[in-house]
């Protein structure tokens, strides 16, 4: 079975510092994988994706991500954080039918 | 720009209660979803649609159920409210054949008393 992993609830880094937040999965065949993000008491917005090519991918707000297909993983970073970055971040993998298996999400706290 | 948009950003509403969810699309988009949202579980399919009147169970459609009349609309109905449905309610639209990405309205927080 397809599955997500977000292997930390929360993760804090000062201001101005590089970010990470992490994600694994596990499916059968090629992986189409997600993220999103999501402010305080909103909807989730798309940032980014990874269907084919590249192994890295830009997105929005300065967000990128690294597919790594021996780890399988698809960690979120930015070169730089601002507290504005601060947010619920979920990551994503397409199944077979389309759809999206979640994962659980990540706190991203920046510091001033 | 794409646009979904859902009926309350918060709802209360007593046990027992019959309680509608309705959610907008703009994008002409064939797929709708309903999920709901709880802290450390992300985001749990409830139903969703892939055409009008076409509907198919998510991952925990017990004590839900939904309406698809038009396209552009997707109705999430729980038929007796009850306070394990307090939950963060969110609606999300996606076209076909134009990748996996869904497009989410704002949410719906709703309290079950």
């Amino acid at each position: 079975a397809q599955s997500v992993a977000q292997p930390e609830d929360q993760v804090n880094v000062a201001e101005g510092n590089p970010l990470t937040v992490k994600c694994t999965y596990s499916v059968s065949g090629n992986p189409y994988l997600f993220w999103y993000v999501q402010y305080p008491n909103r909807g989730l917005q798309f940032l980014l994706k990874y269907i084919t090519g590249d192994n890295l991918v830009k997105g929005s707000y300065g967000f990128e991500a690294e597919f790594n297909k021996s780890q399988t993983s698809f960690h979120l970073k930015k070169p730089s954080a601002l507290v504005s970055d601060s947010a619920l971040y979920f990551c994503a993998v397409g199944d077979s039918n389309y759809q999206l298996i979640w994962g659980a999400g990540t706190k991203l706290i920046i510091k001033p | 720009d794409v646009k979904v948009t859902q009926s309350s950003r918060y709802l209360v509403k007593r046990t027992g209660e019959k309680v509608f969810l309705e959610c907008v699309q703009d994008m002409d988009h064939e797929n709708m979803f309903w999920y709901r949202q709880d802290p450390g579980l992300g985001l749990r399919l409830i139903y969703f649609s892939y055409d009008v009147k076409m509907k198919e169970k998510g991952d925990i459609p017990e004590g839900y159920s939904v309406s698809r009349e038009k396209k552009e609309r997707f109705s999430l109905i729980l038929e007796s409210a009850s306070t394990n449905q307090t939950s963060m309610y969110l609606c999300a639209s996606r076209g076909t054949g134009t990748g996996y990405e869904q497009y989410f309205g704002p949410g719906t927080r709703l309290t079950v008393t």
